[in-house]
């Protein structure tokens, strides 16, 4: 099956610096990457995805980038603010997969002001 | 309200008791799934289900039963708790003909004593 690994586990920033966050992944026919945050008591919350067919996306201060070649997806948040601060996930899935998400370990991310 | 419920949020429980998580969607999403977040580990699946009636392993099945009777609801029974089983579980929804966006709750926190 498919292997998502993350890193870094944790990452510290200055309130204003950018962060990036990266993820590689096994699977040559996974299409689809989210990206999820989790605050502290909640559930993940979706912030941002790509498809195999796009190399990078925006959204505000949040971005991805996809290279496929390489199996590799980054995240990136620039401006970083102490709201930030949090868990974040990678995930890759297919339909080859019935699917099913496969998940990093989690990165922690904390903005210092 | 609209989303996903989960319950109980907390529960403490002893060795060898049953013990069942409910989820409820009101989307009616044809996927459910169940997830259990450790350190470390990230979310790993414990089982999935496609439709009522339809349910699949994941990667951590053993020591769990699950049913899917109706769309909007899919419990995870513990049948004999283990202290290994203590963990954030999170149950989440997928549409399959919408954007494949994985939807979650915000968990139930069991501790096994």
């Amino acid at each position: 099956g498919e292997n998502v690994e993350q890193h870094p586990s944790t990452l510290s920033v200055q309130e204003g610096d950018s962060a990036v966050i990266k993820c590689t992944y096994s699977d040559s026919a996974s299409n689809y990457f989210p990206w999820y945050k989790q605050e502290l008591g909640k559930g993940p919350q979706l912030i941002i995805d790509i498809r195999s067919n796009v190399g990078e996306k925006k959204d505000q201060r949040i971005a991805v980038t996809l290279n496929k070649t390489a199996k590799h997806f980054s995240l990136h948040i620039t401006e970083t603010q102490p709201e930030d601060s949090a868990v974040y996930f990678c995930a890759a899935t297919s339909t080859n997969t019935g699917n099913q998400f496969y998940f990093g370990t989690g990165t922690s991310l904390t903005v210092i002001p | 309200d609209a989303g996903i419920t989960q319950s109980p949020r907390y529960k403490i429980t002893e060795t060898g008791r049953q013990v069942t998580l409910m989820c409820h969607q009101t989307w009616s999403h044809s996927y459910m799934f169940w997830y259990r977040q450790d350190l470390g580990h990230g979310l790993r699946l414990i089982y999935y289900s496609a439709a009522a009636d339809i349910t699949d392993k994941g990667e951590v099945p053993d020591g769990y039963v699950v049913s899917r009777s109706k769309t909007e609801n899919f419990p995870l029974t513990l049948e004999s708790a283990t202290r290994s089983q203590t963990s954030v579980y999170f149950c989440a929804t997928l549409d399959p003909s919408g954007a494949n966006v994985l939807t979650f709750g915000a968990g139930s926190r069991l501790t096994v004593l």
